[in-house]
């Protein structure tokens, strides 16, 4: 079983709709979730982190984490063209800070 | 630029040479993470380093890769005796602290080609 599973899509939304992207994590003791955004050929753009249950909100991103379930997901509201790219959901385990990472959703938001 | 930064962004190796990969932390952090990406995966973490010390290396491939993080300049992955399947995208990136809740900021990693 891999530490960090995502759905590898493509996610196909329409401009202005709601993107939603899912993680599932092995792990119980894992502590600390991020989120990487990922153009083609570019390197991984920290988006959003959460550490505790429930929600977190930052403009048109809401990321939720639910550690009974070993589930955390990002919400993308109003999704633009410029959204298109793959997201990456890494989730830290141990005490040291080493992400696994999961194989990337890559999402299509269709003008 | 304060950024993480890598060099080269691009290199090109034939069979049975060495790569050595830059790679220079965001100012003020000391925490330098070796990650590896081949086409549409995630990153595979490789290493752990802080200044003069491997922390974690469980990662690493046990023959013919090794890292290092000297007092003074960047960190450095080397790959020695390259073979067809090194070839892939290597990120570093870094942090302020080790603590679980820091995120890792990346460069724009080194694309390296075995011919």
């Amino acid at each position: 079983q891999k530490e960090v599973e995502q759905n590898s899509g493509p996610l196909s939304v329409p401009e202005g709709a709601i993107a939603s992207l899912n993680c599932t994590y092995s792990d119980r003791g894992s502590q600390s979730f991020f989120w990487y955004r990922q153009y083609s050929g570019k390197s991984p753009e920290l988006i959003m982190f959460i550490y505790s249950n429930g929600d977190k909100e930052d403009g048109r991103f809401t990321a939720q984490l639910n550690k009974a379930s070993q589930y955390v997901s990002l919400l993308i509201r109003d999704s633009q063209p410029s959204d298109s790219a793959t997201y990456l959901c890494a989730v830290n385990v141990g005490n040291f800070n080493k992400f696994y990472f999961g194989s990337g959703t890559k999402l299509n938001v269709k003008p | 630029n304060a950024g993480v930064m890598q060099n080269p962004r691009h290199l090109v190796r034939r069979r049975g040479q060495e790569a050595r990969l830059r790679c220079s932390p965001m100012k003020g952090h000391s925490h330098v993470y070796w990650y590896r990406q081949l086409p549409e995966e995630g990153l595979k973490f490789m290493v752990y380093l802080q200044k003069e010390n491997i922390i974690d290396e469980s990662g690493m491939p046990k023959e013919r890769f090794s890292a290092e993080f000297p007092k003074e300049g960047p960190s450095i992955l080397r790959i020695q005796q390259v073979v067809r399947g090194d070839s892939a995208a290597y990120f570093c990136a870094s942090s302020l602290r080790s603590s679980s809740n820091q995120p890792q900021h990346f460069g724009d990693g080194t694309r390296l080609s075995i011919l």
